[in-house]
Formats: structure tokens, sequence, C-alpha cells
């Protein structure tokens, strides 16, 4: 069965500092990852996706994930982060039926 | 284009109650998706359609929830009666094919059982 483990349930970061969100996901089989953001009181939104390809992927808001298929992760990335970056980020594995299995969620809190 | 629309946003219910809620896809997706988030845990996936068709219900508690999408299109759960543990936001989400596409997701249905 697949599984997603978010290492983090909170990150407090400062503004403009770089940031990194953990994701690890357990599959024997090729998968596809994702990173959704839900800002407050709105729906999940894709931030990006991997799905063949280039192992680094990213988004329009400066956002990167590297997909490393030797350590099962799929990491977030971002070198600047600025306070609308608050948000939870929830990263997602799916395989074929495209159900998507969702981790706990990471809350980033970005302060001035 | 529109989104995927859900209602209602919020719903208050006493325990036993039932309940539904509705929800319609962007036009033109076949597959349709509705995920229940417990507070503090990530969505999962209580059932997937593919058109009007299951795909998946496995973890659907088929003895007081039942959903249906019955042209294809808009689809509504039910949950009757309503047991304390089923407060959370639950989740429509629509795409065009299951695989590899993106998953549009509604603002969800944030359901307090008391």
């Amino acid at each position: 069965a697949q599984s997603v483990t978010q290492l983090d349930s909170q990150v407090p970061v400062f503004e403009e500092a770089p940031v990194e969100l953990r994701c690890n996901y357990s599959s024997s089989v090729s998968v596809y990852l994702f990173w959704y953001v839900q800002y407050p009181n709105q729906g999940l939104q894709l931030l990006l996706k991997y799905l063949s390809g280039s192992t680094l992927v990213e988004s329009i808001n400066g956002f990167e994930a590297e997909f490393n298929k030797s350590q099962t992760s799929f990491h977030l990335r971002k070198p600047s982060v600025h306070i609308s970056d608050t948000a939870e980020y929830f990263c997602a594995v799916t395989r074929s039926q495209g159900n998507l299995i969702f981790g706990k969620g990471t809350k980033l809190s970005v302060k001035p | 284009e529109a989104g995927v629309a859900q209602s209602p946003r919020y719903k208050i219910i006493e325990k036993r109650q039932s309940v539904a809620f509705w929800c319609n896809p962007i036009s033109g997706h076949a597959t349709l998706y509705w995920y229940q988030q417990i507070l503090g845990q990530g969505p999962k996936l209580l059932i997937q359609f593919q058109n009007n068709g299951v795909v998946d219900d496995s973890q659907l508690p088929k003895d007081r929830f039942s959903a249906e999408r019955l042209k294809g299109v808009d689809s509504t759960l039910k949950i009757q009666p309503a047991k304390l543990e089923d407060s959370a936001v639950y989740l429509c989400a629509s795409s065009l094919r299951p695989q590899g596409t993106e998953a549009f997701f509604g603002q969800g249905t944030r359901l307090t059982v008391v």
C-alpha cells in the first residue's frame, strides 16, 4: 500500500529565509507525485507535480521539488519565502487510478 | 472557467441526523472524487467516480455513507445517520481523466456533528 509521510507538522520561518518541507513516500511501483497548497478558508490548489522526465519541477511562484527515487522523497523548497506563502502544504502520491494519497500536511508560517 | 462548486459551505447537525452535500465539477471533467479531511490530517479518499460509474469506494463507510453521480455530472454525498467522528471537511474534486492530470478541488463543506 502507498503512504506519504510529511516529517514536519509545522515549520516557522522568517520572511526571505529559505525553506524546505520534507515528504517521503512508500510505493513499490512508479508513482506520480504532487504538492498541493491550502490557504486559510480555501480549497486545495495544485502547486507542482512530477509525472515523468526531469526530476526537478518548478512552480510559477518560486517553489521547486526534486523527485529522488532512491530516497523515495519529493521535498519542496523555496530559496526565499514571503508572508503570502503562509499556508498548509500537502504532499500526495498516486499510482494509476488517480486517487491521491495525502500526507498529514505541513503548516508553513512565515513571520516578518 | 468555473471551478468545482460545493454546497453548503458549513453545516451543523446533531448526531443521528442525516445530511447531504452537493458537488458540481468542472465542465467536461469525467472523474469526480469525494475526500474527507479530519482536522489535523490530510484528505482521505471516500469515493471516486468515472463518469457515472464507481471506480473506488473501498474507504467509504457504506453502512452510513452513500454517494451518487446519476448523470455523470454533479454528485451528492449523504451521511445517515451521522456520528460525532464524521465532523470533518468534505472536499469534492474533479479531473479530466484519472491518470496524471491535475485534480481541481472545491472549497469544501465543513460538517460539525454535535
